[in-house]
């Protein structure tokens, strides 16, 4: 059983188009994550939502909206994609942000957006 | 600004050799450290976290240690193996950052027959 799954794996769409990449966890998490990779390799964070609530909004274009329609699934939908935009993004999810509670955060496989 | 700084950037060693990977970091608040690996076009698999109120942590040929006087965190990996062969990323989460993982750039590590 997969614990965090993004569809789809991979993405290949030309500039100006509006895209989006779903993600659910099956964990029983409260709260999820959005990170980015770039072509350096290098992980950063955009978004997070803890029990569907926006709790972290990164300094992010604001082409990017997430969505969170219940506490099992985080979308991003990307308006007018540009170039830049290619990256691999990963969505994850840890148990919740309480004090006292671990952070440990799982991640999903990834989905490798190719902006043409 | 918190810097997670991941040395060496890369590592070849033999078959059955210690890997050491270490991390550093410059925010003394930290509420915990995971180490992942990450296998080239594929996500990243959690190998430990450290809370901030513990030295250690161990996972079979893993252990991962925490010193926060110093701000450096270090992964040994015993008798290493061809499997092994990754990159390996270390993230802090600060006390103040609801959950939100700062990533070191990792160590490519490959391990020869």
């Amino acid at each position: 059983d997969t614990a965090v799954s993004q569809t789809p794996k991979y993405l290949v769409t030309q500039m100006g188009n509006d895209k989006s990449i779903k993600c659910e966890q099956n964990l029983g998490h409260d709260t999820m994550y959005w990170y980015k990779q770039d072509s350096k390799k290098f992980l950063k964070i955009m978004f997070s939502y803890n029990n569907k609530e926006l709790i972290i909004n990164e300094t992010v274009p604001n082409r990017f909206s997430p969505k969170s329609p219940d506490k099992a699934h985080l979308n991003l939908h990307i308006n007018s994609l540009e170039l830049g935009d290619s990256a691999v993004y990963f969505c994850a999810s840890s148990l919740g942000t309480g004090q006292g509670i671990p952070y440990e955060q799982y991640f999903g496989p990834g989905t490798r957006l190719t902006v043409t | 600004k918190q810097e997670v700084t991941q040395i060496p950037a890369a590592l070849s060693v033999p078959e059955g050799e210690n890997l050491v990977l270490n991390c550093s970091f410059t925010d003394s608040a930290i509420y915990n450290l995971q180490w992942f690996r990450q296998d080239p076009g594929k996500g990243l698999t959690s190998l430990l976290l450290i809370q901030s109120s513990q030295r250690e942590q161990t996972s079979g040929r893993l252990n991962a240690s925490l010193d926060k006087s110093s701000g450096r965190s270090t992964l040994y990996i015993a008798a290493s193996q061809p499997g092994d062969s990754a990159t390996y990323l270390c993230a802090f989460c600060s006390t103040d950052s609801w959950g939100k993982l700062q990533f070191g750039a990792g160590t490519q590590v490959v391990v020869t027959p």
